[in-house]
């Protein structure tokens, strides 16, 4: 089945840097590519996907990039701010949604 | 709130006797998730269901079951709980297997 690795675990910037979150998954077949954010005590939401015809998506300060043939993505957010704290999850779907085990991103003021 | 409630929020159960978590949506979606969530581990599926009376095993399965006989509900049931059982449950539900999961706020069960 597949697997979802993340890294880093934890992850600490100043306000104002760049965040990179890396995710590689094993299932070639996996098409689908959320990542969600997790504040404390709250439910997970999504806040950008990409898929599998497509190699880069942006929103604003977020970017996700993909690279099928490595089996690698990543989450890029620039030019951080505090409210930006919080668990952060990857996942691959093909027919189900495989997440990984999350990053931990702290936003010093 | 998001079309989807799941209860009860919280829950202390004893070791060995059965426990049953319970997913409501409004927004007619096919698929049904079940995960739990656990420090380290992120979030696991248990089971899923992709149309009424339709569901399968996630990565996490062992000790659980589910039902799904409306499209709007979907249950877990814990037949004999355990401690080791004890985590956040949340669900999830979506239009199809390439679009977002919209959660629930999530049942944060013990197993006393």
């Amino acid at each position: 089945g597949e697997n979802v690795e993340q890294h880093p675990s934890t992850l600490s910037v100043q306000e104002g840097d760049s965040a990179v979150i890396k995710c590689t998954y094993s299932d070639s077949a996996s098409n689908y590519f959320p990542w969600y954010k997790q504040e404390l005590g709250k439910r997970p939401q999504l806040i950008i996907d990409i898929r599998s015809n497509v190699g880069e998506k942006k929103d604003q300060r977020i970017a996700v990039t993909l690279n099928k043939t490595a089996k690698h993505f990543s989450l890029h957010i620039t030019e951080t701010q505090p409210e930006d704290s919080a668990v952060y999850f990857c996942a691959a779907s093909y027919d189900k949604v495989i997440f990984g085990p999350g990053t931990s991103l702290s936003v010093i003021p | 709130d998001a079309g989807i409630t799941q209860s009860p929020r919280h829950k202390v159960t004893e070791t060995g006797t059965p426990v049953t978590l319970r997913c409501h949506q409004t927004e007619n979606h096919r698929y049904m998730y079940w995960y739990r969530q656990d420090p380290g581990h992120g979030l696991r599926l248990i089971h899923y269901s992709y149309g009424v009376k339709d569901t399968d095993k996630g990565e996490v399965s062992d000790g659980y079951s589910v039902s799904r006989s409306k499209t709007e509900d979907f249950l877990l049931t814990l037949e004999s709980a355990t401690s080791s059982q004890t985590s956040v449950y949340f669900c999830a539900i979506s239009e199809s297997t390439r679009y977002g999961y919209t959660f629930g706020s999530g049942t944060r069960l013990t197993v006393v």
